[in-house]
């Protein structure tokens, strides 16, 4: 099973918190984990990347950080929420070679008011 | 920089018309294309992965092929159904490397009258 859990499924927040997203996969061990942000109106944007427990790429400059402090667990994260935060969270997995394909979780619709 | 398109951004068809989806990308070095159906307010599910090596892939009603040479991709779907409503999104590698993400077109909502 590529199962990815994503918690929570909504989400709303004030300006000024912290945000706190985790994204948990079952499987193969050692995947390649992603964060990508769908906003409203936009495609698909990717925000970090990780190939393995305390490896993080950012590929944007942003509000955000992530972070892997276990093989199968990524975390998002905030210290101050912006409204411009606000978006669909999707963790995806993929096995860390180029020929197979990505699974996604299901999303965290966060709303930042 | 890679840089995915899809065309149309929607479409709205009666029960029963075969349909083609159309995805083109820059840079044609990629390792493979993957083909993606989202729900409303839900996560992307895989419907179709083409390797660089191959033309096309088949699953069920839905086929997809890949022209590679001219950075082109298209997913042909047969015998449409309400059910087959969604947003179709095409991804390609966002580099050559294909595990360090990917990079997505728009997506066509496409809608399908009962």
């Amino acid at each position: 099973s590529q199962t990815i859990h994503q918690w929570p499924a909504t989400l709303v927040q004030p300006v000024g918190s912290p945000l706190s997203l985790e994204c948990t996969v079952e499987g193969t061990s050692n995947p390649n984990l992603y964060w990508y942000r769908q906003a409203a109106g936009r495609g698909l944007q990717l925000l970090f990347y990780s190939v393995g427990i305390g490896q993080i790429s950012s590929e944007v400059p942003q509000n955000l950080s992530a972070s892997r402090p276990q093989d199968r667990q990524f975390i998002l994260s905030s210290k101050k929420l912006l409204l411009s935060d606000s978006g669909f969270y999707l963790c995806a997995r993929n096995p860390g070679q180029g020929n197979y394909g990505y699974t996604f979780g299901s999303g965290t619709r966060l709303t930042v008011v | 920089k890679q840089e995915v398109t899809q065309i149309p951004a929607a479409l709205s068809v009666p029960e029963g018309e075969n349909l083609v989806l159309n995805c083109s990308f820059t840079d044609s070095a990629i390792y493979n294309l993957q083909w993606f159906r989202q729900d409303p307010g839900k996560g992307l599910t895989s419907l179709l992965l083409i390797q660089s090596s191959q033309r096309e892939q088949t699953s069920g009603r839905l086929n997809a092929s890949l022209d590679k040479s001219s950075g082109r991709s298209t997913l042909y779907i047969a015998a449409s159904q309400p059910g087959d409503s969604a947003t179709y999104l095409c991804a390609v590698p966002l580099r050559g490397g294909g595990a360090d993400g990917l990079t997505f077109g728009k997506g066509t909502h496409l809608i399908i009258q009962p």
